[in-house]
Formats: C-alpha cells, sequence, structure tokens
C-alpha cells in the first residue's frame, strides 16, 4: 500500500487566496484525522471523520476552515480566505476504527504533511 | 477534557546510555496510549500502543513503554540510545469523552542523541 497520500506537499499563497489540501486514506480505514502542525501550537487535531461523517470538528479554528469526505477515499481542508496565521503542516491521517473490539486503540497513519506559507 | 504532558522540550542522551521521555496524561476514563515518531520533513510514524494487558509494552525499533495508572504515565524508554534515535517523539491519548475517541497529543519531546 502506498500509504496516506497527501498533495500538494508544499504550498504558497497569498493572503486571501483559497487554499485547498487534498488527502487519500489508506484503502479500508474508515476514520480520517486531519492535524495542524505549528512550532507555537504543537500538533492540533483540527476534525475526525468516521465512515465519512465529521465526528468532532471542534478543533477547526474559525468559519474559514472547512473539511469534506465525500467519500471514503478523499478528503479535502479548505481554507478560504487564508491568512498568514493559517501557515503550518497540515497532515492527515487515517485508521481502522472497529467499535467495541478496542476501538479506538486503534493505530493512526500519517502522511507526509503538506507545509503551506500564506504570504 | 483529556490532556496530555510531555515536561522536556527536550532530552540529550549519550550514544549507547539509557534513555526515557516522560509523558503524564489526564482523561476520565480508560485510555488508550501511544507513541509517535516524527523525522525532520516527514509524517509521524506509530512506535508502540497500550490498549490493555500488560503494563510493560514493546514496539519499535527496541523502545518500551510503561503504563502506570496509579501515577497516571507512559514513559518512553530505550535502554541503548542510537545517533539515529533522535527525532521528535509524540505521545498521544484516546478515551471515551461524549461517544468518541478524540485523540490527544502532547507537543513532543526533541530527543538528541550525542554520539
Amino acid at each position: 500500500d502506498a500509504g496516506v497520500i497527501q498533495s500538494p506537499r508544499h504550498e504558497v499563497t497569498e493572503m486571501g487566496q483559497e487554499v485547498t489540501l487534498r488527502c487519500k486514506p489508506i484503502s479500508g480505514h474508515n476514520s480520517l484525522f486531519w492535524y495542524r502542525q505549528t512550532m507555537m501550537r504543537g500538533l492540533e487535531l483540527l476534525i475526525y471523520f468516521n465512515n465519512n461523517v465529521p465526528i468532532d470538528d471542534s478543533g477547526m479554528p474559525e468559519d474559514r476552515f472547512s473539511a469534506k469526505m465525500p467519500n471514503a477515499s478523499f478528503s479535502t481542508l479548505k481554507i478560504q480566505p487564508s491568512e498568514p496565521r493559517d501557515s503550518a503542516v497540515y497532515f492527515c491521517a487515517s485508521s481502522f476504527f472497529i467499535p467495541g473490539l478496542a476501538g479506538g486503540g486503534e493505530t493512526q497513519y500519517f502522511g507526509p504533511g503538506t507545509r503551506l506559507l500564506v504570504l | 477534557a483529556q490532556s496530555v504532558a510531555q515536561p522536556e522540550d527536550q532530552v540529550n542522551v549519550a550514544e549507547g546510555n539509557p534513555l526515557t521521555v516522560k509523558c503524564t496524561y489526564s482523561v476520565s476514563g480508560n485510555p488508550y496510549l501511544f507513541w509517535y515518531v516524527q523525522y525532520p520533513n516527514r509524517g509521524l510514524q506509530f512506535l508502540l500502543k497500550y490498549i490493555t494487558g500488560d503494563n510493560l509494552v514493546k514496539g519499535s525499533y527496541g523502545f518500551e513503554a510503561e503504563f502506570n495508572k496509579s501515577q497516571t504515565s507512559f514513559h518512553l524508554k530505550k535502554p541503548s540510545a542510537l545517533v539515529s534515535d533522535s527525532a521528535l517523539y509524540f505521545c498521544a491519548v484516546r478515551a471515551l469523552s461524549g461517544g468518541s475517541y478524540i485523540p490527544t497529543f502532547g507537543r513532543g519531546t526533541s530527543l538528541i542523541v550525542h554520539p
């Protein structure tokens, strides 16, 4: 398996522009996570999907951020409009969650990340 | 709300010496605990986890961790450090809260192994 695939790997954009980050989870996985990593705040969970349904989006910073998972093999994280403070590395991770069978204890597999710079 | 604390931003150790990276957690239920490692410009990689059973968990690359419920700790250890172990280490916890298992990560500890 190719692992979790993220694109683009690097993105440089100007303030006010729309940014779309993409993620393809590992085939067969049913949970998907979006994280943001910065020096100041460490690794933050933005949103968590299970079976394509958002379970928790309390980490989404504000209305400028939105995430979708139209099917089991694709997810997007969109920032519109982007601001310099959104500059960070954004990670996508996937896992296979089995309710009742140590569900919650499954391993997450991370993608390589998208390094976003908003000028 | 659940939380994870990694009290050391950086740990320095000489190659061949034992290493410990500390982690404490706070949850309201039974925790699932994890250690991940991040090498420069890479995503996080799974090292080991505690789900249930034996408190001593062995993982990849010779690492192990001990779950201590009374001290709410899950310290990462290795008997003999290698220079190649130098990386950023994250402790994470998941516990049932509000009907779902939301993962929470610590801020990370930079491990530097000196030759």
